[in-house]
């Protein structure tokens, strides 16, 4: 079946300007989560999104980040006013139905964003 | 505090030489899962094994074994007679069931890189 899947997968923005990250989970997947991976780093988690719940957005590193997820499935992650240090790999991960914590999550290929 | 600990950060073995990499975790739940995956270098991260607290028998699947210690709060990777296609960052994860189960409760930690020198 499908996995998740992400777009674009490049993108080059120049500093200032916002961009669209788009996630598109692995359907019937009610649990979503962003990451941020900087070039030879860990896994740095951004934002999880659960079913109908309040996101958990304690790992956004600015208010210049935000994410929304539309009817429980596609998630997008917005950056606004760019800045060099933001280019990273963005990967986005979904989790199978339920809240069960033995679930693993599925990764998409990741967004790599390159701000000049 | 790190609730998943990997203190190797690059690891080299000739091929053929066994390699195990070190995962120590840390949580108060009396339930929780443990998970490996690996990151090759087309970079998507893909799931190698999940283990539960409840079950601490080693597992093996070909040449890659797992060694899960509740007493010592680790969770071994082990690869046997390695290969150049082994060559990855590995990432060790903890799974926690809250009760009230709110916010994120899967911590990765940092990630080994391992590369096998042919």
């Amino acid at each position: 079946g499908a996995g998740v899947s992400q777009s674009p997968s490049n993108k080059v923005t120049e500093k200032g300007k916002d961009v669209e990250l788009r996630c598109d989970p692995i359907s019937g997947h009610t649990a979503l989560y962003w990451y941020r991976q900087s070039l030879g780093q860990g896994l740095e988690f951004l934002i999880y999104f659960q079913g109908n719940s309040a996101p958990d957005k304690s790992g956004l590193p600015s208010d210049r980040f935000s994410a929304e997820r539309t009817g429980g499935s596609v998630s997008t992650l917005t950056i606004q006013r760019t800045q060099q240090e933001d280019s990273a790999v963005y990967l986005c991960a979904s989790r199978s139905p339920g809240q069960g914590a033995m679930y693993e999550q599925y990764f998409g290929p990741g967004t790599r964003l390159t701000v000049t | 505090a790190q609730k998943v600990t990997q203190a190797q950060t690059e690891i080299s073995v000739v091929e053929k030489e066994d390699v195990t990499l070190d995962c120590v975790y840390e949580t108060r739940d009396t339930t929780y899962y443990l998970f490996w995956y690996k990151q090759p270098p087309s970079g998507e991260l893909v799931f190698l094994i999940r283990r539960n607290s409840f079950d601490e028998q080693n597992e093996i699947s070909g040449r890659y074994s797992w060694n899960f210690q509740k007493s010592t709060s680790s969770f071994n990777f082990t690869i046997t007679a390695s290969q150049v296609v082994d060559s990855a960052v590995y990432f060790c994860a903890l799974s926690e069931a809250r009760s009230h189960n709110t916010g994120n409760q899967f911590y990765f930690g940092t990630g080994t890189s391992l590369t096998v020198i042919p």
